[in-house]
C-alpha cells in the first residue's frame, strides 16, 4: 500500500511569493493533519481535518497559511505570501480508527530566501 | 505546552549499549505514543502504550507509563547503529485526535 505522498520534497522561496504544498494520505484515511517542524520549535500542528472537515487549526497560523482538503485523497497547504521565518519542514500525516497512530509523509524542505 | 521538559535532548552511544530516554507531561491523558524520525524521514510510530498497561515491550523496545507522576519513559536495549534517529514522545489533548509532540531526543550510536 502506498503512504503518505508529499509534494515536492523540496521548496526554495522569494519572499512575499505564494507557495502550495500537496499531500496524498494513505488511501482510506479519514483523518488528516499538517505539521510545521523546526529544530528551535519542534512539531507543531497547523491543521487537522477528518473527513474533509477542519477540526482544528493552529491558532498561531491562521494569517498565511491555509489549509485545504479538495477531496478525501488530496490536501493543500499554502502559504501566501511566504516569510524567511517560513523555512522549515512541512510534514502530512493521516490516521484512521480510534489507536490515533499517525502515518507521516516524508516532509517538504521549504527555503524563504 | 502539553509537555514538560524531555531527559537528554542528545546523547552519544556505542552499538549494543542500552538506553533510556523520558519525557513527562502536563495534562490527563491515557495514551502515549512514542516515535522515531531518521533523517531525511517522517516520524514513525514504534510503541504505543495505554495508562491500564504500565509497561509495553516490542522488540528490543520497552515503555513505561506512570500517570501518577505524568511520565513515561522508552528503553532501547542492544542497540545498533540503524537505531540512530531522534525520538518523540507524544499524545493527544483529551478528547482530541490532533498529536502533540514533546522535544525529542537525538541517539547517535556509532558502530
Amino acid at each position: 500500500d502506498a503512504g503518505v505522498t508529499q509534494t515536492p520534497r523540496h521548496e526554495v522561496a522569494e519572499k512575499g511569493q505564494t507557495i502550495i504544498l500537496k499531500c496524498e494520505p494513505v488511501s482510506g484515511h479519514n483523518d488528516l493533519f499538517w505539521y510545521r517542524q523546526t529544530k528551535i520549535q519542534g512539531l507543531e500542528l497547523l491543521s487537522y481535518f477528518r473527513s474533509k472537515s477542519l477540526m482544528e487549526d493552529g491558532g498561531a497560523f491562521k494569517d498565511r497559511f491555509k489549509a485545504e482538503m479538495l477531496n478525501s485523497s488530496f490536501s493543500t497547504l499554502k502559504i501566501q505570501p511566504t516569510e524567511p521565518k517560513d523555512s522549515a519542514v512541512y510534514l502530512c500525516a493521516s490516521s484512521f480508527g480510534d489507536t490515533g497512530q499517525l502515518y507521516f509523509g516524508e516532509g517538504s524542505k521549504l527555503t524563504v530566501l | 505546552s502539553q509537555w514538560g521538559e524531555e531527559n537528554l535532548q542528545a546523547l552519544s552511544i556505542q552499538e549494543g549499549e542500552d538506553v533510556t530516554m523520558n519525557c513527562s507531561y502536563k495534562t490527563y491523558t491515557t495514551v502515549v505514543q512514542w516515535y522515531r524520525q531518521k533523517s531525511g524521514k517522517g516520524p514513525a510510530l514504534i510503541i504505543l502504550i495505554r495508562s491500564n498497561e504500565r509497561e509495553k515491550r516490542s522488540g528490543r523496545l520497552r515503555a513505561t507509563l506512570d500517570t501518577s507522576s505524568q511520565s513515561s519513559s522508552l528503553s532501547i536495549t542492544g542497540t545498533l547503529a540503524t537505531d540512530t534517529a531522534v525520538y518523540f514522545c507524544a499524545t493527544a489533548l483529551q478528547g482530541g485526535r490532533a498529536l502533540i509532540f514533546g522535544t525529542g531526543t537525538t541517539v547517535s550510536v556509532s558502530p
